[in-house]
């Protein structure tokens, strides 16, 4: 059975805190992904990693960096949280053989920034 | 221009009804097209891929129309149960990587 798990359903931050969220797969995919959701804007792309070490600002990179030290591993880091990033953040993960195939997602980390 | 656009509804219909979904993309070079389901309170989980000549899952049909850049689902007889958001993904292969883009998606509420 597939996974991609992240390592927190509900986190709280202070402003200012930084933040870790992690993610990890077992499905040795070289494609994975962040996002945030939020009401009436969706699914938006935060960064991405087609590789160890290698990554590409998506959408709305701003306050954000990322990390893939590991193929399995993929962190998100917030380096000074703020209000604004309130919000639900997703893992992703693909294969990029065939030319597109299904992309896997972590449960979620709901996190709050107060 | 947003890369992948869907109306966030919400669609109110009732059980048995027939319901259909567009999603546009803006770059044309992408690739691969999928619908995903996302109940409230999940994450996103893949409903069907959308291939060129069109396919269908029992009462689920996806269409793919390059030339005018956009996607569809239709739900036939809708049941309770596909209460939902719908979104639409648009892949992009570049560079030996790929860009999964997600539309914001579309919720339907089946109304008893």
């Amino acid at each position: 059975d597939v996974k991609v798990t992240q390592s927190s359903r509900y986190l709280v931050k202070r402003t200012g805190e930084k933040v870790f969220l992690e993610c990890v797969q077992d499905m040795d995919h070289e494609n994975m992904f962040w996002y945030r959701q939020d009401p009436g804007l969706g699914l938006r792309l935060i960064y991405f990693s087609y590789d160890v070490k290698m990554k590409e600002k998506g959408d709305i990179p701003e306050g954000y960096s990322v990390s893939r030290e590991k193929k399995e591993r993929f962190s998100l880091i917030l380096e000074s949280a703020s209000t604004s990033q309130t919000s639900m953040y997703l893992c992703a993960s693909s294969s990029p053989s065939g030319g597109g195939t299904e992309a896997f997602f972590g449960q979620g980390t709901r996190l709050t920034v107060v | 221009r947003k890369e992948v656009e869907q109306d966030p509804g919400p669609f109110n219909v009732p059980e048995g009804a027939t319901v259909a979904f567009n999603c546009t993309y803006s770059n044309s070079a992408s690739q691969s097209f999928f619908w995903y389901r996302q109940d409230c309170r999940k994450e996103p989980k893949l409903l069907m891929s959308v291939y060129s000549s069109g396919n269908e899952d029992g009462r689920f049909t996806a269409q793919l129309n390059r030339a005018s850049q956009y996607i569809s689902l239709l739900i036939r007889d809708s049941k309770l149960s596909d209460s939902a958001t719908y979104l639409c993904v648009v892949i992009l292969n570049s560079g030996g990587y790929q860009k999964v883009t997600f539309g914001t998606g579309t919720k339907l509420q089946v109304i008893p």
